[in-house]
């Protein structure tokens, strides 16, 4: 099994559509879980970080599943800003771990 | 923005060579981790650096090589360039040396391509 592995995409919504995310990781003592947004040729850049308990930004809501190693992020209302790749990282110890990002594309 | 900065933003280079790429973590941040992220992949960690010792290094080989700077800033140097280290190098900067709860913030990258 993967280290870090995500939903391959990429994933085509129209405007206002709701979308879901899924990532498994392979490590079950990682404690640190993250979303990166990356637009094309650009950095990634921190979305949210995943907490135990579920945590929501505005319309995208983040959730884990310690029993089942799962991560996901739901995006409401998506809009065509959204459009980007998702990236679900994982802290392995001494190093993150990046899965292989998911492509959005949200059309008008 | 993050306050990362990368130098240069593009390079190339040919089969060979030797590269070093530098990094300004942002003010505050004591650790910089190096990644590379080749086309349509995930970034894959390099190594990571804390007060200028190497704190963790991922599958890469020895000619990756690294430094960090009394200042925090970083290099990476890769020797004996080959067609396959053409990729985005990415830099991050975060505080402390757990990863658990310390987001990563990222740089621009440099864009290396060898030819």
């Amino acid at each position: 099994r993967k280290e870090v592995e995500q939903d391959p995409g990429p994933f085509n919504v129209p405007e206002g559509a709701t979308v879901a995310f899924n990532c498994t990781y392979s490590n079950s003592a990682s404690q640190s879980f993250f979303w990166y947004r990356q637009d094309c040729r650009k950095e990634p850049k921190l979305l949210m970080s995943v907490y135990s308990s579920g945590n929501e930004d505005g319309r995208f809501t983040a959730q884990l599943n310690r029993a089942s190693q799962y991560i996901s992020l739901l995006i409401r209302d998506s809009k065509l800003s959204d459009s980007a790749t998702y990236l679900c990282v994982v802290d392995y110890g001494q190093n993150f771990v990046f899965g292989p990002g998911t492509r959005l594309s949200v059309l008008p | 923005e993050t306050g990362v900065t990368q130098s240069p933003t593009h390079l190339i280079k040919t089969r060979g060579q030797q590269v070093t790429l530098r990094c300004s973590s942002q003010s505050g941040h004591n650790t910089v981790s190096w990644y590379q992220q080749a086309l349509g992949q995930g970034p894959q960690f390099i190594f990571q650096y804390y007060r200028e010792e190497e704190n963790g290094r991922g599958n890469f080989p020895p000619r990756f090589s690294g430094l960090q700077f009394p200042n925090y800033s970083s290099e990476l140097n890769v020797n004996a360039l080959e067609l396959d280290d053409s990729a985005l190098y990415l830099c991050a900067s975060s505080l402390g040396t757990s990863y658990s709860y310390n987001e990563q913030f990222f740089g621009p990258g440099t864009r290396l391509t060898v030819l």
